[in-house]
């Protein structure tokens, strides 16, 4: 696609809930981040896919946190278990190359009630 | 361990000033990238700028300029003649070599009153 799709753009859900966060790249970037972004806060790095796998998770909080990409394209970030700390922008970035800068996606604003 | 520190956390000015938001990181690496995004109201980040780590040239992008000092490792952006719709949250943000990730500073909220 033109640019890098984030679906849904908004999601209220029950703590304690799982949630899926979709990503749809721009086509034939290969690097694929997410980012989580606070209130009042800059983007937090979660995790970096280059293809179908995971190259860095170390962002992510805990292991409520999951990510995949299996096919180098979309990915899903899921979340298990729902907290209302986890209420925040999602945001996810295509790259070709990460040095030259990433495209940032309009982001998923996820709230936990 | 790399860092982005943007002081200022806000900043307000009347439409036509000229203002500068400031921008400190750090790093080991020698080679690294700095970048600044603009995120409007509507959220979606943009990309402004990239600049390596081996080109201190000042760089004038309209009513926009760059400043990069590596002396005092700061990359500081100025709008000049600002108007209305540079109201936004500006990011600074630093990129080693290698495969690590974009790090971000907290941003720097920019209103411009009309």
């Amino acid at each position: 696609g033109a640019g890098v799709s984030q679906t849904p753009s908004n999601k209220v859900t029950e703590k304690g809930k799982y949630v899926e966060l979709r990503c749809d790249p721009i086509s034939g970037h290969t690097a694929l981040y997410w980012y989580r972004q606070s209130l009042g806060q800059g983007p937090e790095f979660l995790i970096y896919f280059q293809g179908t796998g995971a190259a860095d998770d170390s962002g992510l909080p805990n292991d409520r946190f999951f990510a995949v990409r299996p096919e180098g394209s979309v990915s899903t970030l899921k979340i298990q278990r729902t907290e209302r700390g986890d209420s925040a922008v999602y945001l996810c970035a295509s790259s070709l190359s990460g040095t030259f800068g990433y495209t940032f996606g309009s982001g998923t604003r996820l709230t936990v009630v | 361990a790399q860092k982005v520190t943007q002081a200022q956390t806000e900043i307000s000015v009347v439409e036509k000033e000229d203002v500068t938001l400031d921008c400190v990181y750090e790093t080991r690496d020698t080679t690294y990238y700095l970048f600044w995004y603009k995120q409007p109201p509507s959220g979606e980040l943009v990309f402004l700028i990239r600049r390596n780590s081996f080109d201190e040239q000042n760089e004038i992008s309209g009513r926009y300029s760059w400043n990069f000092q590596k002396s005092t490792s700061s990359f500081n952006f100025t709008i000049t003649a600002s108007q209305v719709v540079d109201s936004a949250v500006y990011f600074c943000a630093l990129l080693n070599s290698g495969n690590t990730p974009l790090v971000f500073g907290k941003g720097t909220r920019l209103s411009v009153i009309a």
